[in-house]
């Protein structure tokens, strides 16, 4: 069964970047699509964009200016990179697979970042 | 972009009674809907695909209908840890991408 893992700081102050990795154990990360996903706290869910494990990337277009999402298959994982970082992007971060059928089938466990100074 | 609304926001049922939650598009989607069950501090978990297949283990109780921009996710009969915030979610071509409904509340009576 495939598993995710998001890692990286939770703490960021204003201004800066957000980075998130979220490493994949009990599977392969080639083929698939690769996504990240945050929630707000008490809101709904933001789908934030994709990377194929070929490297082909596709962003929400609310967000396309400040996010990069890279991919690295020989170490299994893919990351998120989100900068110029304001109170608004406080939220619970999720890494999920995509299998190209349009849904999300494996979730990782999710990642409280806070924006703060 | 496709706008998915779900109602009702909340839904007040009683473990044992038959549970029917709506998510309606703002344009066809054709039959690419999923439905997702998210509990406190945890990720959201796929329960529906393509409108109405289940996925992987998930129990008979649960089906989804519909097609187009009208759908439906029933809980035939409820158990106490059918009770969370179900989300519908749909892929668009354009512009890219996948949106999600705002949730509906399945909360005990």
């Amino acid at each position: 069964q495939v598993q995710l893992q998001e890692s990286g700081p939770r703490l960021v102050k204003p201004s800066e970047t957000l980075s998130l990795t979220c490493i994949l154990s009990r599977g392969s990360i080639s083929s698939y699509y690769w996504s990240w996903i945050r929630q707000s706290p008490g809101k709904g869910l933001e789908w934030i964009g994709y990377v194929y494990y070929t490297g082909t990337t596709n962003y929400n277009r609310s967000l396309k200016s400040r996010v990069t999402i890279s991919v690295d298959t020989s170490k299994n994982h893919f990351s998120l990179r989100l900068s110029s970082v304001t109170a608004a992007d406080t939220a619970v971060y999720f890494c999920a697979r995509e299998n190209g059928g349009g849904f999300f089938d494996y979730w990782g466990q999710g990642a409280l970042v806070t924006v703060s100074s | 972009e496709v706008v998915l609304t779900q109602s009702p926001a909340t839904l007040s049922l009683s473990p044992g009674e038959r549970a029917t939650l709506s998510c309606r598009a703002s344009q066809s989607v054709g039959s690419d809907l999923a439905w997702y069950q998210q509990k406190p501090g945890q990720a959201p978990r796929l329960l529906i695909y393509d409108a109405s297949k289940r996925a992987a283990g998930i129990p008979a109780t649960f089906s989804g209908s519909g097609s187009g921009t009208d759908f439906t996710l029933t809980i035939s009969s409820l158990e106490p840890e059918d009770f969370a915030i179900y989300y519908c979610q749909q892929r668009s071509n354009w512009p890219p991408g996948y949106t999600f409904g705002l949730g509906t509340k399945l909360e005990i009576k």
